[in-house]
């Protein structure tokens, strides 16, 4: 299985502030990366998928990067509705594995 | 546009079987294009994928979860189920539906979720 790690666990930012998080994938997950945003008590959302390309109606201070193992989520200007847990997951190969999440609050 | 709804006992005993649906509406789970599968998050904890099925019979496990899961899809009621044997109260977490387009490789549509708790 392909073992998908997350850091920071936990961020807490201003907002204005340049957020970034990272995920490492223990192998290659090519382009096949996506991130979520879940807010408590819902379902989670897409923000990101194939690596970098932004869901219809995120807004685009949100940006993905990375290739093979390594990607990162960055929030060019963290704004008050972007508190969740974001969570990374790799679509490479069955069975399909999700990172353990970052929990970005706001001071 | 497709929306998800789970449906199930909110409550199983220990040693039982957890069977949960999901229901489609204003899309087909006969598409080809799509996977259809099955998450859960256990209480203050991460997303555990479950696993998928599509249409054309393939279906994909949680290897740690294998021994005990099926899902099946009933296109004549455009549903598709969980099957988990032998739950223990490790198993109690709130229970996601969802679509995965096998070209973007992302959930993107979710049910709301429906809670299980194991409990005697």
């Amino acid at each position: 299985d392909i073992q998908m790690t997350q850091s920071p666990s936990i961020v807490s930012a201003s907002v204005g502030d340049r957020v970034t998080i990272t995920c490492r994938a223990s192998e290659s997950v090519d382009s096949w990366l996506t991130w979520y945003q879940q807010k408590p008590g819902k379902a989670p959302n897409v923000v990101i998928y194939k690596v970098s390309t932004l869901e219809s109606g995120v807004p685009s201070r949100f940006s993905g990067s990375g290739s093979g193992t390594e990607f990162t989520l960055t929030i060019s200007s963290l704004q008050p509705d972007d508190f969740g847990t974001y969570y990374c997951q790799q679509y490479r190969s069955f069975p399909l594995t999700f990172g353990g999440g970052t929990n970005v609050e706001i001071k | 546009q497709l929306q998800l709804q789970e449906s199930g006992p909110g409550l199983v005993k220990p040693s039982e079987t957890l069977s949960l649906t999901c229901t489609a509406s204003g899309g087909s789970v006969s598409s080809s294009t799509y996977y259809w599968g099955w998450i859960r998050q256990s209480p203050g904890k991460g997303l555990e994928w479950i696993g998928n099925t599509h249409n054309s019979g393939s279906t994909y496990y949680n290897s740690s979860l294998k021994s005990r899961v099926s899902i099946s899809l009933d296109t004549s009621k455009n549903q598709f189920s969980l099957t988990l044997r032998s739950v223990t109260a490790a198993d109690t977490s709130v229970y996601f539906c969802a679509r995965l387009p096998s070209s973007r490789g992302a959930f993107d549509v979710w049910g709301q979720g429906t809670v299980v708790i194991v409990s005697s």
